[in-house]
């Protein structure tokens, strides 16, 4: 079975602190993603990477930076919190695809307050 | 870029046919998907179509017109398991080094009621 684990399901943090995220798949993935879901505003992809130690820019990188140093394991990092952070974090992973992302499979989620 | 439209809720009732469209506007077009999401948890893939037409899988389809920049999922025999928000979603090539991200429309909330 397909599987992606992000170590937090919960966390609470206090402004200005440094914020780890941690997603690790097991399938092999070349692609990994991370999103963030935001009541009325949806999934918005914050930064993607599509091999080791590549990634790129979503739509709102702002605040956030990424670490992808094995093929199995994505980090998401706020170098220092903010309460406009406090949201859902998704991270995703899925098999390199011709001009496509391919099917993306998601974690359980990680549910960040920030206050 | 990409901009992608659905309704933002929908209410049927079960046994019912309830369709949720989704328009979209791409720079370059590479396939829909739609997925699915329960509340409180994370999204599951349900379709994804790449030519013109109807694609169905059990309860489920997906159609496609890609001339009209248009889908939806038709779900029949609705079950209260079905109340979930049903997301569109449209690849597009990142201007960054040219690899591909998923965009989601906003979600549609739909609620199976008895």
């Amino acid at each position: 079975d397909v599987k992606v684990t992000q170590s937090s399901r919960y966390l609470v943090k206090r402004t200005g602190e440094k914020v780890f995220l941690e997603c690790v798949q097991d399938m092999d993935h070349e692609n990994m993603f991370w999103y963030r879901q935001d009541p009325g505003l949806g999934l918005r992809l914050i930064y993607f990477s599509y091999d080791v130690k590549m990634k790129e820019k979503g739509d709102i990188p702002e605040g956030y930076s990424v670490s992808r140093e094995k093929k199995e394991r994505f980090s998401l990092i706020l170098e220092s919190a903010s309460t406009n952070q406090t949201s859902m974090y998704l991270c995703a992973s899925s098999v390199r695809a011709y001009k496509n992302t391919g099917e993306l499979f998601f974690g359980e989620g990680s549910r960040l307050t920030v206050l | 870029g990409q901009n992608i439209d659905q309704p933002t809720e929908m209410t049927a009732t079960e046994g019912a046919i309830v369709q949720i469209n989704c328009t979209y506007q791409t720079s370059g077009f590479n396939g829909l998907f739609w997925y699915q999401q329960h509340a409180g948890e994370a999204p599951t893939f349900l379709s994804y179509n790449v030519l013109d037409g109807l694609e169905e899988k059990g309860r489920f389809s997906s159609f496609l017109s890609r001339s009209k920049g248009y889908s939806y999922l038709l779900l029949k025999e609705l079950q209260m398991k079905d109340s979930a928000s049903y997301l569109c979603a449209a690849p597009s090539r990142n201007s960054g080094a040219g690899s591909y991200q998923l965009t989601f429309g906003k979600g549609t909330k739909l609620s199976v009621i008895p």
